[in-house]
């Protein structure tokens, strides 16, 4: 079966970019999403279809996907970004995969 | 406002049975894709099932496919997943969304329901 891999936690300081990576074989040529999960709240999407951001998301969110990983990064990071982040592929509507998720701390 | 309101979650024991709802509002229901997703206690996301607009077509995750099965009522703006066999690793928060129209992602979510399987 199709798996994501991403780190278990990554760290940034206020007002810095970071960028959190999702590695399968072949990512490039599936769709990635990604979500933001607080604690206790349902994942909010963030990021479709690789790079596009839904309305309401900010756009210190970006996306890209090539060759065989995909990556989430947040520009000008603040601390309400702190959360869990999951990347997302879909083949097709049969095959659909969720990384393990990366927990962001905001020091 | 758009919203999607899960139901039926509760403690069962090994091989029972469990049916969940997702009351959707604020949108044209039948116009779209939904899917179940579910995180085990403090574990990650697990896609578990999709079904199309018309109930057409059905994909499920090969640890569920011949136990549990997506459903829905265009009429009654619901889905549906009825769960049987139930094992302990089934125990989760199930959450339903709503797929964007034309591509991939899930941009609605419920607050979920939690399925507890336990003796």
């Amino acid at each position: 079966s199709y798996e994501l891999t991403q780190p278990p936690s990554v760290s940034v300081s206020p007002g810095q970019t970071v960028s959190i990576t999702c590695s399968g074989d072949k990512l490039g040529d599936r769709y990635a999403c990604w979500y933001q999960q607080k604690p206790g709240q349902s994942p909010v999407l963030v990021i479709y279809q690789d790079t596009k951001r839904p309305s309401g998301i900010p756009e210190r969110f970006s996306g890209s996907n090539s060759g065989n990983t995909a990556t989430l990064t947040i520009s000008g990071t603040q601390a309400m970004d702190e959360a869990d982040y999951y990347c997302q592929a879909w083949d097709s509507s049969a095959d659909v995969v969720f990384g393990g998720g990366t927990k962001l701390t905001v020091l | 406002e758009v919203q999607l309101v899960e139901s039926g979650g509760g403690l069962v024991q090994p091989g029972g049975s469990l049916r969940l709802s997702c009351a959707a509002s604020g949108f044209t229901f039948s116009n779209y894709w939904m899917s179940w997703v579910r995180q085990a206690p403090g574990k990650g996301l697990e896609w578990v099932a999709n079904i199309r607009q018309d109930g057409s077509e059905k994909f499920y995750v090969d640890s569920v496919k011949g136990r549990f099965t997506i459903s829905r009522d265009n009429a009654m703006n619901s889905l549906y997943l009825q769960m049987n066999s139930l094992r302990a690793e089934d125990t989760a928060l199930y959450y339903c969304a709503r797929r964007l129209l034309h591509t991939y992602g899930l941009d609605v979510w419920g607050q979920g329901t939690t399925v507890t399987v336990s003796s």
